[in-house]
């Protein structure tokens, strides 16, 4: 057990609706990763917050936003929903994503199925 | 070219076998280099490191670097059915602090 939770670990839903992905970090952490994981691409990094502010930012669509609560909680939001959105979401958090040797610890992922 | 090449297998050993995993990464300004273990439906978990080049090891496991030819390697001596998972191929992207590249990981399987 990594200690960053993820819920729903499933979600099903139809094309053009939005849903809401949350996100524990590990006690004491202060990054929040995104990382969406589909059998084509492979797990591809979506975007970092670091104490509630916005860190970086990676291959992530203008339909999905996410952010990071005063409490560290991170949730992402995805819109619009298409078919080719289905994949899983992984959170992922680490100390501080500052320095380099910094781990990233992995939640258990949440599945979304588009239909 | 991605940035980090995997040959996605999947790979079938007996027991006992020693496993070499490898993968190739494109931009020579990489230097941290990490291998992560995913197990089927969970979320990936960090294996080992290694900065710059040279060999590094943990038990059963040695990760090698060579930066002059951007080859990464993996070997499992004495592999194990619990060794069975996908080995991603990680490293780190310095310019934005934090993100990680992953190559598309190659599917291991050991078998009794």
């Amino acid at each position: 057990d990594s200690g960053v939770t993820q819920t729903p670990k499933h979600l099903i839903t139809a094309t053009g609706q939005r849903v809401t992905l949350r996100c524990s970090p590990r006690s004491g952490d202060l990054s929040v990763y995104w990382y969406q994981q589909s059998l084509d691409q492979g797990l591809q990094f979506l975007i970092q917050y670091y104490n509630g502010e916005e860190r970086a930012k990676g291959n992530i669509l203008e339909r999905f936003s996410a952010q990071q609560f005063p409490d560290l909680h991170s949730e992402l939001n995805l819109s619009s929903l298409e078919l080719g959105d289905s994949a899983l979401y992984f959170c992922a958090s680490s100390v501080s994503g500052q320095h380099l040797t910094d781990t990233q610890y992995f939640g258990p992922g949440t599945r979304l199925t588009v239909l | 070219q991605k940035e980090v090449e995997q040959d996605p297998g999947p790979l079938s050993v007996p027991e006992g076998a020693i496993v070499s995993l490898n993968c190739t990464y494109s931009n020579s300004a990489f230097q941290y280099f990490m291998w992560y273990r995913q197990y089927s439906r969970k979320g990936p978990e960090l294996l080992m490191y290694t900065y710059s080049s040279g060999n590094k090891e943990d038990g059963r496991f040695t990760a090698q670097v060579d930066k002059s030819s951007k080859y990464i390697s993996l070997f499992i001596r004495d592999s194990q059915p619990s060794d069975s998972a996908t080995y991603l191929c990680v490293t780190r992207d310095g310019g934005s602090q934090g993100n990680l590249i992953f190559g598309k990981g190659t599917k291991l399987s050991v078998k009794p």
